[in-house]
């Protein structure tokens, strides 16, 4: 059975760089059909995805937050990474990693998130 | 970016109701459409994909319907279980949006 589980700082000062790994178990991170995607929860708010990696290295970034976002893979460990540069108070949620798969191993169509990790709670503040 | 709007945000209900939650698109967005459960503290869940298929192992009292910018999540005998937020989100096209969700509270 395929679990992703999240890990990094709980909490991140101002101005610095939020950093998360996902790490896949029960599965390879390099299979051909699916993506790798993080999803951000504010508390008491709606899910807010940032942005989804192929093994390859090809990335998808949500345009809202692509100029702070860097996701990358590592097959090697079977995990995958967020860097969320400049954050500030707005960036607190907890974090989500998922796997969604592709309708099309051409075109690379995304479809739905399934599974995810269980999150972790990121806080922003001095 | 394609926005989903859903409805209501929230109410209330009792167990044994038939509950049901619309989600409608910015534009169309053919069948590409799953719906998520998400209990309190937990991950969101998974339980139908294109817009009616439901998932492995969910209830067959979730039941999803629509295509093109409207569609439904209906519950055809609420259980106490299934007191949560539902969210829709699309994959027609990137980036992949979400509604802003419907929490189903016990009346």
């Amino acid at each position: 059975q395929l679990q992703l589980q999240e890990s990094g700082p709980g909490l991140v000062k101002p101005s610095e760089t939020l950093s998360l790994t996902c790490t896949v178990s029960g599965g390879s991170i390099s299979s051909s059909s699916y993506y790798w995607g993080w999803i951000r929860q504010p508390p008491g708010k709606g899910l807010e995805w940032i942005g989804s990696i192929y093994y390859s290295g090809s990335t998808y970034y949500n345009p809202s937050l692509k100029s702070r976002v860097t996701i990358s893979v590592d097959t090697s460990k079977n995990q995958f990474s967020l860097k969320l540069s400049s954050v500030t108070a707005a960036d607190t949620a907890v974090y989500y990693c998922a796997r969604h798969g592709v309708l099309s191993t051409v075109t690379k169509t995304p479809n739905w998130f399934d599974p995810w990790g269980q999150g972790t709670l990121v806080t922003v503040s001095s | 970016a394609i926005r989903m709007t859903q409805s209501p945000s929230s109410f209330s209900a009792s167990t044994g109701d038939r509950v049901t939650i619309t989600c409608r698109a910015s534009q169309g967005i053919s069948s590409y459409l799953a719906w998520y459960q998400q209990k309190p503290g937990k991950a969101p869940k998974l339980l139908i994909y294109a817009a009616s298929t439901l998932q492995s192992g969910v209830p067959s009292r979730f039941s999803g319907s629509g295509s093109g910018t409207d569609f439904t999540l209906t519950i055809s005998c609420l259980q106490s279980e299934d007191f949560a937020t539902y969210y829709c989100q699309q994959y027609y096209s990137y980036p992949l949006t979400f509604g802003q969700g419907t929490k189903v509270e016990i009346k």
